[in-house]
């Protein structure tokens, strides 16, 4: 069936180094949404993109969606310890908004 | 803190026992949702209620019974679980509209372990 699919799978970086992760789906998205899940904690809303080549910045986070409305990337700005968690997208797949496998991000100082 | 409330935090049972999981939310949210989510994975869609009724049934095993009283309440009955069931139950709930396309606001979860 229809996925979502992100990549990578896990990124571990340098405290101040830049962080993206990629999502990816076969048919068209009417919207995509970002979250944020820390260690031990629950998905927590990020952002929702709707349009064709939208472009959102929250401080140090960059969120695309593609042209096409098929992909789209979240991009962090000089990592920091916080920003240490697993990120998912998010696409409507059918009546359900399904997930991405996310992209668990380390971070060492 | 979350909006969305859920209790018990953790929960360890028998096979053979019988218990409940609630969730209540007070946003005026009119679509809520059960996920499950095993360590390392993405949550996966059980069920969703939208308007106290039920929308979306994931191919869920019976031994998994959701109810909706009213539009703030939410709970998951469980009977006769199996030790694959262990894992992070998740209540959301999002605005009026197409749930799909609304941004879900997430619980805690409670954190099932099966003996």
């Amino acid at each position: 069936g229809q996925q979502v699919m992100q990549i990578p799978q896990y990124q571990h970086v340098q405290e101040g180094e830049d962080f993206t992760t990629y999502c990816n789906s076969s048919t068209t998205l009417s919207n995509i949404q970002w979250y944020k899940q820390r260690p031990g904690g629950h998905p927590v809303f990020l952002i929702q993109l709707v349009k064709s080549g939208e472009v959102k910045k929250q401080k140090r986070l960059t969120f695309q969606f593609g042209e096409a409305k098929k992909n789209s990337s979240l991009h962090i700005t000089a990592t920091q310890t916080t920003d240490v968690g697993t990120y998912f997208c998010a696409g409507p797949v059918g009546t359900a908004l399904i997930f991405g496998k996310g992209t668990t991000l380390s971070v060492s100082s | 803190d979350t909006e969305v409330t859920q209790t018990p935090k953790h929960l360890v049972m028998g096979m053979t026992n019988k218990k409940s999981l609630k969730c209540e939310q007070h946003m005026g949210h009119r679509a809520m949702y059960w996920y499950k989510q095993k360590a390392k994975k993405p949550p996966e869609l059980m069920f969703v209620y939208s308007y106290e009724k039920l929308s979306i049934n994931e191919s869920v095993p019976s031994r998994f019974s959701p109810e909706c009283p009213n539009s703030s309440l939410l709970n998951l009955h469980l009977h006769a679980l199996q030790p694959e069931d262990s894992a992070l139950y998740l209540c959301a709930s999002s605005p009026p509209g197409t749930g799909r396309n609304q941004p879900q606001h997430f619980g805690d979860g409670t954190r099932l372990s099966i003996l």
